[in-house]
């Protein structure tokens, strides 16, 4: 199964942009890059997904590079409530969601 | 709300008993997953249902098995129930199976294993 790596944590001030990289250097050319979050206490919520082309919606952009072997959400502007821990995951034809340990996003007021 | 509904909320039972997990999907979602939330292994990705039928499976333990009824919702069933069985168990819901479909999940279901 194709893996992704992030950094364990990171911290945003409130109201600027952030970058959640993703590194997913085994990714095939069927696997679709998925992100969800999951605020404390809560189950996870889908934010993003891609193929090969960036993506916007109301609630982040995802970035993927040309090769396809890295990608980045971009929260535009973090708020309090953005304070989650994210995850980068791989979907290939069996549909599987692998779950890594995801980055733990603080937000400071 | 995701719409994906899950009870009991917090179940604690004691070594060796069988528990069930009820879940509801979200109206018109065909697909049903379940996923095991622990401190030391994150969240991990069970089993899943499409119309009734196993559709995949993950790293479902011989113990543990599941089923989606003909109105859809789902069950999942935890038998010789073990000390590190205790985890926050997360049912979704998709409408269909694909690896495009986003995945809405329930608020989980507590087990404690005493």
């Amino acid at each position: 199964d194709a893996k992704t790596t992030q950094p364990n944590s990171m911290e945003s001030n409130e109201e600027e942009p952030v970058h959640l990289p993703c590194n997913h250097s085994t990714i095939s050319g069927t696997d679709y890059i998925h992100w969800y979050r999951q605020l404390p206490s809560q189950g996870p919520e889908y934010v993003i997904h891609g193929l090969t082309s960036n993506v916007n919606n109301r609630m982040a952009s995802l970035a993927i590079a040309e090769d396809r072997k890295s990608s980045t959400l971009i929260l535009h502007r973090a708020t309090l409530r953005d304070a989650a821990v994210y995850y980068c995951i791989l979907r290939d034809r069996n549909n599987d969601m692998r779950f890594g340990a995801g980055t733990r996003l603080t937000v400071k007021p | 709300d995701s719409g994906v509904t899950q009870t009991p909320k917090h179940l604690i039972t004691a070594t060796g008993q069988r528990v069930t997990l009820r879940c509801s999907p979200r109206s018109g979602d065909l697909s049903v997953y379940w996923y095991q939330q622990s401190l030391d292994q994150g969240l991990q990705f069970l089993i899943q249902y499409y119309n009734g039928e196993e559709r995949a499976k993950g790293n479902i333990l011989e113990r543990f098995s599941a089923q989606q009824f003909p109105d859809l919702h789902s069950e999942l069933n935890l038998s010789s129930l073990e000390l590190g069985d205790s985890a926050l168990y997360f049912c979704a819901s998709s409408v269909e199976a694909g690896n495009t479909d986003t995945q809405y999940f329930g608020p989980g279901t507590r087990l404690t294993v005493l």
